[in-house]
């Protein structure tokens, strides 16, 4: 298995530009996060989802759209980059079946905002 | 509303010393605890957790940590550090009640491993 998987690695932008990151798990979990790390202040959730086609926000989901139209697959979109934006993104995954396990977590997106 | 707190930003630690790492959540239930390690550039691996039922709880490389729930804490514990350990280390305190699996982080300690 691969776990969680994150792509691209690194991605610089220019304010204004647009992408999406991809998040992709392979051991059927049924939830999935997206969180941005950025220094003293630890990961911060930004939108999550319980299962395929659901999505909520979780604590600083402005500037930020995802999609979860396959249950394997989470995306994160930047419709209009901010040099604010410049972070590192976590993706994770999560079953709940078995009671209140662990997060699983991807190895990370740098994006730089220029 | 939960959080967590690890009120060292950066410790120092020589190898072979022992360490300790702070952390205090504010959670009105019992919470479930989670240690997880970040080495530079990469994710984030997960040392221990407690959910429930011993207080002392047994991790990966060595670690451990104590839950003590009349100080809100869960700090986590290694008799000898190893050079390899200098990372950065994250608590976290999940809402079990909840149907969601959020995770609150605190904000990281920074280990660094003296020769």
């Amino acid at each position: 298995n691969a776990g969680v998987t994150q792509t691209p690695k690194f991605r610089v932008l220019k304010t204004g530009q647009s992408m999406t990151l991809l998040c992709a798990q392979d051991m059927n979990h049924e939830y999935m996060y997206w969180y941005r790390q950025d220094p003293g202040m630890g990961l911060r959730l930004i939108h999550y989802s319980v299962g395929e086609g659901t999505t909520a926000k979780g604590e600083v989901p402005d500037g930020y759209n995802v999609s979860r139209l396959k249950k394997q697959n989470f995306l994160l979109g930047l419709e209009s980059a901010a040099p604010s934006q410049t972070s590192v993104y976590f993706c994770a995954s999560w079953n709940r079946t078995g009671g209140f396990n662990e997060q699983y977590f991807g190895p990370g997106t740098r994006l730089t905002v220029t | 509303a939960q959080s967590v707190t690890q009120p060292d930003i950066h410790i120092t630690v020589s190898e072979g010393a022992s360490l300790e790492l702070r952390c205090n959540y504010s959670y009105g239930a019992t919470p479930y605890l989670f240690w997880y390690v970040q080495s530079p550039g990469q994710g984030l691996q997960l040392l221990l957790k407690y959910f429930s039922g011993d207080t002392l709880v047994q991790g990966i490389k060595g670690f451990e940590a104590e839950f003590k729930r009349s100080q809100s804490s869960f700090n986590l514990r290694k008799p000898s550090v190893h050079w390899s350990d200098a990372a950065e280390y994250f608590c976290a305190v999940g809402d079990g009640s909840s149907n969601t699996g959020k995770l609150i982080f605190g904000q990281g300690t920074t280990l660094q491993v003296k020769p």
